[in-house]
């Protein structure tokens, strides 16, 4: 159990345009979620909690407009790289929380943004 | 002040040697969990092992078992019999207080090679 998958795995887009990445929860039920943007060789960085049925809370420092989420149902949430330019490019990994196990974050297995 | 320092750039290991994975961190919290997370080259986050910091004994999975020292503020992956597929980055993470928040917070993560 706690399978956590993104779509997509991995997109190239053009400077300007907007790039939604998709994660779900597939075989539970998630309340909070996290999104986690990670450069080559460094660690995770929180960018945001989100939460089902309500605004995402923003680490500081994210542009809440340019990473815009959107947590509609308990086995979904959406992050959205809107104007997406190159220096957005980089992994973006999603987890959420399993309601038996709150300890506990399952990762998604990331996707990989270039913006050229 | 970094919270999670995990003081091991990179690590070499010769096939089926333990090894062990270093984490200190730092909270003033009573309260919090301390988590072991490996990534691979595909980029996917494994959850391997939890530690309570009200637990007593020390956490073990399989072959992973957590070095807990609460007084020196570490807790140190410890991998038995190492594997050629144990080559990976492995982050250590805190989840401070009772916040129902469950942010974790990364260490900078450890580069492991497995020699054959």
């Amino acid at each position: 159990g706690a399978v956590v998958s993104q779509h997509p795995s991995r997109v190239i887009c053009k400077s300007g345009t907007s790039v939604k990445i998709e994660c779900r929860s597939l075989d539970f039920q998630a309340t909070t979620m996290f999104w986690y943007r990670q450069f080559p060789k460094q660690s995770l960085m929180l960018m945001a909690t989100s939460n089902e049925g309500s605004k995402a809370t923003y680490e500081q420092g994210v542009e809440k407009d340019k990473f815009l989420i959107n947590h509609a149902s308990l086995t979904l949430s959406t992050l959205t790289v809107t104007s997406a330019h190159p220096e957005d490019s980089s992994f973006y990994i999603c987890s959420a929380v399993a309601g038996w196990n709150q300890e506990t974050q399952y990762f998604g297995p990331g996707t990989r943004l270039l913006v050229l | 002040a970094q919270k999670i320092t995990q003081t091991q750039p990179g690590m070499f290991v010769q096939e089926k040697e333990a090894v062990t994975l270093d984490c200190t961190y730092d909270t003033s919290d009573q309260s919090y969990g301390l988590f072991w997370y490996k990534q691979p080259s595909s980029g996917e986050m494994i959850f391997l092992i939890y530690q309570g910091s009200y637990d007593e004994q020390n956490a073990t999975e399989g072959r992973y078992s957590l070095n807990f020292q609460k007084a020196r503020k570490s807790a140190n992956l410890v991998i038995s019999a190492s594997q050629l597929g144990d080559s990976a980055m492995y982050f250590c993470a805190m989840r401070e207080g009772e916040d129902s928040s469950y942010k974790l917070i990364f260490g900078s993560g450890t580069r492991l090679l497995v020699r054959p």
